[in-house]
């Protein structure tokens, strides 16, 4: 079975701090995928980041960041000199190989930047 | 491009009753998938279909059912409606199967009373 967990489930931070997110997962495939999507309060899923098992380097899009470490089997997200507009929910999923795709997504966590 | 267009955004429905939910597909993709989002959680797969046929299917009683059409747009239903089916209902599409990422539509806001 799949599963994915996030420990944090409220952060509340100062615009322009960093903050980061984590992401811990458990899977028996030797093959599978990691995602982080955005939820605004619109309630629509922003995709945010794929990325494979076999595939550990680092990746850095603007002020967002993802450190991928098979060995603790954590894909954690880094949002650097955060924004108001960064406030959403964020979650972390997982795929199989053998799930055609389908997502197991962690609880979430609740990112709050105040002015 | 129009992303995944969801029908309706918001419906309250009744102890028993039944209700339907539509989805439409980014332009392209062959692949609708649902999720169940209650309050406070992260989404839960319900179903997945791939050129009209079942791909997946999640842990949700038989009361649950969906079909994807020729044009590639998607229907979920819900019979004897419980008060625990009261959640946020996404559809999301993809090119195809195999991982690709999933594009999400705003969601159907379901409340049963």
């Amino acid at each position: 079975a799949q599963k994915v967990t996030q420990a944090q489930t409220e952060i509340s931070v100062v615009e322009k701090e960093d903050v980061t997110l984590d992401c811990v997962y458990e899977t028996r495939d030797t093959t599978y995928y990691l995602f982080w999507y955005k939820q605004p309060p619109s309630g629509e899923l922003v995709f945010l980041i794929r990325r494979n098992s076999f595939d550990e380097q680092n990746e850095i899009s603007g002020r967002y960041s993802w450190n991928f470490q098979k060995s603790t089997s954590s894909f954690n997200f880094t949002i650097t000199a955060s924004q108001v507009v960064d406030s959403a929910v964020y979650f972390c999923a997982l795929s199989g190989i053998s799930g055609y795709s389908t997502l197991t997504f962690g609880k979430g966590t609740m990112l709050l930047v105040s002015p | 491009d129009a992303g995944v267009t969801q029908s309706p955004t918001h419906l309250i429905k009744t102890r028993g009753q039944h209700v339907t939910l539509r989805c439409s597909p980014i332009s392209g993709h062959k692949s609708v998938s649902w999720y169940q989002q209650v309050l406070g959680q992260g989404p839960q797969f319900i179903f997945q279909y791939y050129e009209k046929e079942e791909r997946g299917r999640g842990n949700f009683p038989d009361r649950f059912s969906a079909r994807q059409f020729p044009n590639y747009s998607s229907e979920l239903n819900v019979n004897a409606l419980l008060l625990g089916d009261s959640a946020l209902y996404l559809c999301a599409s993809s090119f195809g199967v195999g991982n690709q990422p999933q594009h999400f539509g705003d969601g159907t806001r379901l409340s049963i009373l």
